[in-house]
């Protein structure tokens, strides 16, 4: 069985300013690792994936993660978030051979960006 | 047009009543899922379905039934609502067999509250 922990439930920051949200996991198999993005009232969006190759992941909207397999980490960064960055983010993982890409994911992130 | 949709959007029920969550999608993928999310505790998996004769429970079943009625459409079940249901509901779709495969895409949710 795998679980995902993010860090923090909420994350204030100003505008310009730079995030990061930290996700953490616990999996006795080999896992990809995702972060989705919720606006409000909408669904949830693929930020980016981690499949395998560079440990560094390049997502859209600026973003970008970086899985450590010693850490058991997949930490989401911006260098400089928008207003419109203003969301909940999921962290997520599937095995490797999980049958129906069957996903876990954490409790959920909540970015307020102030202005 | 959204590729996954789901409807109603939001729904307030009684306690014991019967009620069916919609779902359909048009990106001709074959796997279908339901998740309900609830605050602090992100996504978690109620089914999950491989193609129309193929449906799997997820992590919280109890509770809930499903159909897949054809390819594109599968629906969501609760025979009895009980207060502990309200939540927001998601559908998700993803495919077999391409990259792609790695990734759900989701509907916009359905809010729903059990009084």
């Amino acid at each position: 069985a795998q679980s995902v922990t993010q860090l923090d439930s909420q994350v204030p920051v100003f505008e310009e300013a730079p995030v990061e949200l930290r996700c953490n996991y616990s999996s006795s198999v080999s896992v990809y690792l995702f972060w989705y993005v919720q606006y409000p009232n909408q669904g949830l969006q693929l930020l980016l994936k981690y499949l395998s190759g560079s440990t560094l992941v390049k997502g859209i909207n600026g973003f970008e993660a970086e899985f450590n397999k010693s850490q058991t980490s997949f930490h989401l960064r911006k260098p400089s978030v928008h207003i419109s960055d203003t969301a909940e983010y999921f962290c997520a993982v599937s095995p490797f051979k999980a049958a129906g890409n069957k996903l876990t994911f954490g409790g959920g992130t909540r970015v307020l960006v102030k202005p | 047009d959204a590729d996954v949709t789901q409807t109603p959007r939001n729904r307030i029920t009684k306690t014991g009543k019967r009620i069916m969550l919609e779902c359909s999608q048009t990106k001709g993928h074959d796997r279908m899922y339901w998740y309900r999310q609830d605050p602090g505790l992100g996504l978690r998996l109620i089914y999950y379905s491989f193609d129309v004769k193929d449906i799997n429970k997820g992590e919280i079943s109890d509770g809930y039934s499903v159909s897949r009625q054809a390819q594109a459409k599968f629906s969501l079940s609760l025979e009895s609502a009980i207060p502990n249901q309200t939540a927001l509901y998601f559908c998700a779709t993803s495919d077999l067999g391409r990259e792609g495969r790695y990734e759900q895409y989701f509907g916009p949710g359905t809010r729903l509250t059990v009084t």
